[in-house]
């Protein structure tokens, strides 16, 4: 089955530590984006990649960094300079970025910072 | 801000009653999409309705869409314990791709056996 495969599902962090999140899909799609959310909050978006080798900021890209070296997988990287990482992160795909906007998410990786 | 907000923020029913979320937004839409979230997994996109259409059903649900007012609502029908998760509302805008899509801080929904 196509699908978009996250992990790992849970991650611990020291303060200091950079952590690197995988996120990988087989559903041939140009599009992937990472987001973050927050208890009682809506997604908020932290970098999106339209095409290999190519990857935009979102509206909060600060302390973060990601690659796309292959269109199947967008690994997204919470830096120590990111001030505040705990929370659960969701990769997401859509065909391209215009014209068909409907999400395919992962199941999410909970990162939690000790 | 373009944020669409949710209302109730979280709502608790007996199964086999209906349940309603709304969802009301600012600006201009291009297209408003609903999304289930169970607890600690991803969102599922579970309907869209564009900005032309007025009511859209898929099963059990039923989304409207009232341009005028600027807001959406989802309705459940004959709940069943398994719709306990969060929903939300992401709104799309003319002429913006799929990384703008706002979502709303969602609907708690709790159904009770």
């Amino acid at each position: 089955d196509g699908g978009i495969t996250q992990s790992p599902k849970y991650l611990f962090r020291k303060e200091g530590q950079n952590v690197t999140l995988s996120c990988e899909q087989n559903l041939n799609h140009d599009a992937m984006y990472w987001y973050r959310q927050d208890p009682g909050q809506g997604l908020r978006l932290i970098y999106y990649s339209q095409i290999v080798n190519d990857f935009q900021k979102g509206d909060i890209a600060e302390g973060y960094s990601v690659s796309r070296e292959k269109k199947e997988s967008f690994p997204l990287t919470v830096t120590s300079a990111q001030k505040n990482p705990t929370a659960f992160y969701l990769c997401a795909s859509t065909p391209r970025v215009w014209g068909a906007n409907v999400l395919t998410f992962g199941a999410g990786s909970r990162l939690t910072v000790l | 801000s373009q944020q669409g907000e949710e209302d109730p923020q979280a709502l608790s029913i007996q199964e086999g009653e209906n349940a309603t979320m709304n969802c009301s937004y600012k600006t201009s839409i291009n297209n408003l999409q609903w999304y289930r979230q169970n607890s600690g997994r991803g969102l599922v996109h579970l309907i869209l309705i564009r900005s032309n259409e007025r009511e859209k059903h898929s099963g059990r649900l039923r989304v409207t869409l009232d341009t005028s007012k600027k807001s959406s609502s989802l309705l459940i029908t004959a709940s069943r314990a398994a719709d306990t998760a969060s929903y939300f509302c992401a709104t799309a805008f003319p002429a913006q791709g799929a990384q703008k899509l706002v979502f709303g801080q969602g609907t708690r929904l709790t159904i009770n056996p």
